[in-house]
């Protein structure tokens, strides 16, 4: 079946616009988490969202960063004023929501703050 | 709070030779443990996961991993490398205790040379 899509692959922006990432996990996946990874490095965890719960939020590096599920499905995380510290790829992953469960990644977004 | 160290940054072998990737983690609860592998501009593959039961653990492309609770320690490894497993491997541990976040190590780049 599907695995997780994200779009766009590459975005480039100037420093102050706002963007947008999306992200379409597996059908059925009930768990959703966004992580950030810089150039050649780990993984940076932003934010989760289980089911119908209040998302966890405890790794947005900022409030100008927000995401948002819609219907329990599609994730949106916008980015406003973009700094060039931004400038990273941008991950996504499902899973089916047990803490045991893998998660699966996409291919990731990755953006380019100018 | 759960964390992993992996102390490699690099790991070079030769092609045909075992592979070992280093990875050990701290939690209050009982790990769940996780291998990924990453190819360039690509996302995050999963190779292979211990959650209970027997330490020795296989996974995807004839790697494994061993568990060992007293040296707090999630080793991947493989017998014969092969130059197409050249990519980047991040361990992940999940702390039964914290819910559903993971943490990532660093990652480690693994060179295998023909």
């Amino acid at each position: 079946g599907a695995g997780v899509s994200q779009s766009p692959s590459n975005k480039v922006t100037e420093k102050g616009k706002d963007v947008e990432l999306r992200c379409d996990p597996i059908s059925g996946h009930t768990a959703l988490y966004w992580y950030r990874q810089s150039l050649g490095q780990g993984l940076e965890f932003l934010i989760y969202f289980q089911g119908n719960s209040a998302p966890d939020k405890s790794g947005l590096p900022s409030d100008r960063f927000s995401a948002e599920r819609t219907g329990g499905s599609v994730s949106t995380l916008t980015i406003q004023r973009t700094q060039q510290e931004d400038s990273a790829v941008y991950l996504c992953a499902s899973s089916l929501g047990h803490p045991t469960d893998t998660q699966y990644f996409g291919p990731g977004t990755r953006l380019t703050v100018l | 709070a759960q964390s992993v160290a992996q102390p490699e940054d690099q790991v070079n072998v030769a092609e045909g030779n075992p592979l070992t990737v280093k990875c050990t983690y701290s939690v209050s609860g009982n790990p769940y443990l996780f291998w990924y592998v990453q190819y360039p501009n690509r996302g995050l593959q999963f190779l292979l996961k211990y959650i209970t039961g027997d330490n020795l653990v296989k996974g995807s492309y004839g790697f494994e991993a061993e568990f060992n609770k007293s040296q707090t320690s999630f080793h991947l490894k493989k017998p014969s490398a092969l130059v197409s497993d050249s990519a980047l491997y991040f361990c992940a541990v999940r702390d039964t205790d914290y819910g559903q976040n993971f943490v990532f190590g660093p990652g480690t780049r693994l060179s295998v040379l023909p």
